[in-house]
């Protein structure tokens, strides 16, 4: 099946510091990107949708200064964690959706942010 | 606006028992419904979906969803459960799928294989 990679899977970064996570589409491409964030034992939790060549859709209380997305591609979407501090550290998990409207998860990126 | 309630948070069973992993829906217009699966530190991966036509969906690895409409209920099934089954599920909804829309998850049940 289709394959989407995230890239760190982990990263521990200093108080302060900026990180970026990368969500790609190996092998199909991605009019559209989601970026979910998931706490401990919780659900996941939609943070912005991202489109190809365009600004993203934040969801009602995320920052968007804080979450920076760029779907520059067709293939390849990012989040830049800004001036992130421990309360960011999270499991976040992008999903890239193919033309035919099918759906597929990337691994998730653990921030542990010290 | 849409949302879904999963009502058991976890579900411990014994191996080779049959498990039933419930969820409800709310919404006002027709709806796109799913199950996923979530191992450990790892992303998600589609058990099945009800988009249309037979209300009884079969997925992966044995399982099987019904969906009712009357109920608003999309409660997932399996006969005889693994020890590999142990994870976390996540039953979703999406009113707007066939249009590139999102999903919206309920809050997880984690299933507990026991030998």
């Amino acid at each position: 099946g289709a394959v989407v990679s995230q890239h760190p899977s982990r990263v521990i970064c200093k108080s302060g510091t900026s990180v970026k996570i990368e969500c790609r589409s190996l092998d199909f491409q991605a009019t559209t990107m989601f970026w979910y964030r998931q706490f401990p034992k919780q659900s996941l939790m939609l943070m912005a949708t991202s489109n190809e060549g365009s600004k993203a859709t934040y969801e009602q209380g995320v920052e968007k200064d804080k979450f920076l997305i760029n779907h520059a591609s067709l293939t390849l979407s990012t989040l830049t964690v800004t001036s992130a501090h421990p309360e960011d550290s999270s499991f976040y998990i992008c999903s890239a959706r193919m033309d035919r409207g099918e759906l597929f998860f990337g691994e998730g990126s653990r921030l542990t942010v010290l | 606006a849409q949302s879904v309630t999963q009502l058991d948070s976890q579900v411990p069973v014994f191996e080779e028992a049959p498990v039933e992993l419930r969820c409800n829906y709310s919404s006002s217009v027709s709806v796109y419904l799913f199950w996923y699966v979530q191992y450990p530190n790892q992303g998600l991966q589609l058990l099945l979906k009800y988009l249309s036509g037979s209300t009884l969906v079969k997925g992966i690895n044995g399982f099987e969803a019904e969906f009712n409409k009357s109920q608003t209920s999309f409660h997932l099934r399996k006969p005889s459960v693994h020890i590999s089954d142990t994870a976390e599920y996540f039953c979703a909804v999406s009113v707007t799928y066939n249009q590139g829309g999102k999903l919206i998850f309920g809050q997880g049940t984690e299933l507990s294989v026991k030998p």
